[in-house]
């Protein structure tokens, strides 16, 4: 069984670093093909893809975020790791990982999210 | 930057048909942008539809469909029901590792 689970600060500062684990069960982070991305969505507003790391370690970033983004894997743990440096209250969201599988670039498998709040 | 459009909002009748279309700001959605489609209810994480823009996500209705028309993607939903009501969202691969997401359709099932 695929699963997926955020965890993370409910509560983090202007300015602070944040930082955002996906805990992954059901397949490995490191099986060829296997991608993982972090999408989130502000409070009433659209999804906004932020990150993938792939089961070679290649990473790819949002365009408009690519400076303030960091994505990595911890493949004894099996988890994917996101950084996202100088928040701002704009960076309220929940934030969920998400599986990608192979070349179709769709999301098989998302996590429940964590809602991360910025405080100024 | 090339944006992913939606309309905001739909509204269809129950057992009524819609489609929801998903396009871009600059040029033609096709098979090698592999659309996407996402379904999502208040408070809960978004559930795969459609991927490589006809294939439905095992477990989903027939009564939703994807397919390509004219120069964008689309959703179409065949008999709609009362739990239909969600937001739905589309996805389009851009290129070199890219994936980029649509605003969103609000649809109403009154």
């Amino acid at each position: 069984q695929v699963t997926l689970k955020e965890s993370g600060p409910a509560l983090v500062k202007l300015t602070q670093t944040l930082t955002l684990t996906c805990t992954c069960s059901g397949f490995s982070v490191s099986t060829s093909e296997m991608r993982v991305s972090w999408i989130r969505q502000a409070p009433g507003k659209a999804l906004e893809w932020l990150a993938r790391i792939d089961w070679d370690d290649d990473k790819f970033y949002s365009t408009s975020l690519k400076t303030r983004l960091t994505i990595s894997k911890d493949t004894s743990k099996n988890q994917v790791v996101l950084t996202m440096t100088n928040l701002d209250p704009v960076d309220t969201a929940t934030y969920y990982c998400a599986r990608t599988r192979g070349y179709n670039y769709y999301f098989d498998y998302w996590g429940q999210g964590t809602l991360v709040t910025v405080s100024s | 930057q090339t944006v992913v459009t939606q309309e905001p909002s739909f509204s269809v009748s129950p057992g009524g048909t819609v489609t929801v279309t998903c396009g871009l700001s600059s040029g033609s959605v096709s098979i090698s942008n592999y659309p996407s489609w996402y379904q999502q209810t208040p408070g809960q994480a978004p559930r795969t539809l459609i991927y490589s823009t006809d294939i439905r996500s095992s477990g989903v209705p027939d009564r939703f469909s994807g397919s390509i028309l004219g120069n964008k993607a689309a959703l179409t939903i065949t008999g709609a029901q009362a739990d239909d009501e969600s937001d739905y969202y589309c996805v389009l691969y851009m290129g070199s590792g890219i994936v980029v997401f649509g605003g969103g359709t609000k649809l109403t099932v009154l």
